[in-house]
């Protein structure tokens, strides 16, 4: 069965140090996702992205957070200068589109901002 | 914008038993409503949804309901067993349809 994959599955970095998460969602699905997920607490929604544009994003997605699908296969997250209050789990998500609601996420990465 | 409130945020019951746990939801234009099980450092996984034109839903021992009129929905898990211990996490789609707005999640422990 087709899955989303994440790598790294663990990044450390330093405080303003630019990050790249890479996803790559299943084949033929059109939209894609990224949450995060603080240790111990809830999943939370960052950005939706269809047609290779952002079609939502939340209040936690500022101007330090971009996602950019470069090629056919991956999609990526970067976040320019992380802060220590990035550190969390990264998690990417996709989903067929049309009547096909559910939304299938990847392992997740978990990036450590020191 | 959409709230997702969820309770009990921890429950423990006994192999066997019955286990609910309840969500209530803010925006009633929310169509869409999916439970994910998350086992410690795993991805969620979606274990069952419903649709805001359906009340009920069931798969073999996990059944999820649906009120809209009043803004909530429940996981019922019947005939609990130790492999059924992780967090729960209920979802309702937002306004826009696109994202899931997430509870804080319940974590349930089997004890046999």
């Amino acid at each position: 069965e087709p899955e989303v994959t994440q790598t790294p599955s663990h990044q450390v970095t330093q405080m303003g140090q630019e990050v790249i998460l890479r996803c790559v969602p299943i084949s033929n699905h059109l939209y894609f996702y990224w949450y995060r997920q603080i240790l111990g607490q809830k999943v939370e929604f960052l950005v939706s992205f269809y047609n290779n544009e952002i079609s939502e994003k939340s209040e936690i997605f500022d101007d330090q957070f971009s996602v950019e699908r470069p090629d056919g296969s991956n999609f990526t997250l970067k976040i320019r200068s992380t802060k220590l209050e990035d550190s969390a789990m990264y998690f990417c998500a996709s989903r067929l589109g049309g009547y096909q609601e559910t939304q299938y996420f990847g392992p997740g990465t978990r990036l450590l901002v020191l | 914008g959409e709230n997702v409130e969820q309770h009990p945020s921890t429950l423990s019951v006994q192999e066997g038993d019955s286990a609910v746990i309840k969500c209530t939801y803010s925006d009633s234009a929310s169509n869409y409503f999916p439970w994910y099980k998350q086992e410690l450092g795993k991805r969620p996984q979606l274990i069952i949804d419903i649709r805001s034109n359906v009340g009920e839903k069931k798969d073999q021992r996990i059944a999820v309901t649906l009120n809209k009129t009043a803004k909530h929905f429940s996981l019922h898990i019947t005939e609990t067993q130790p492999e059924d211990s992780a967090v729960y996490f209920c979802a309702a789609t937002n306004q826009a349809g696109t994202a899931l707005i997430f509870g804080k999640g319940t974590t349930l422990s089997v004890s046999s």
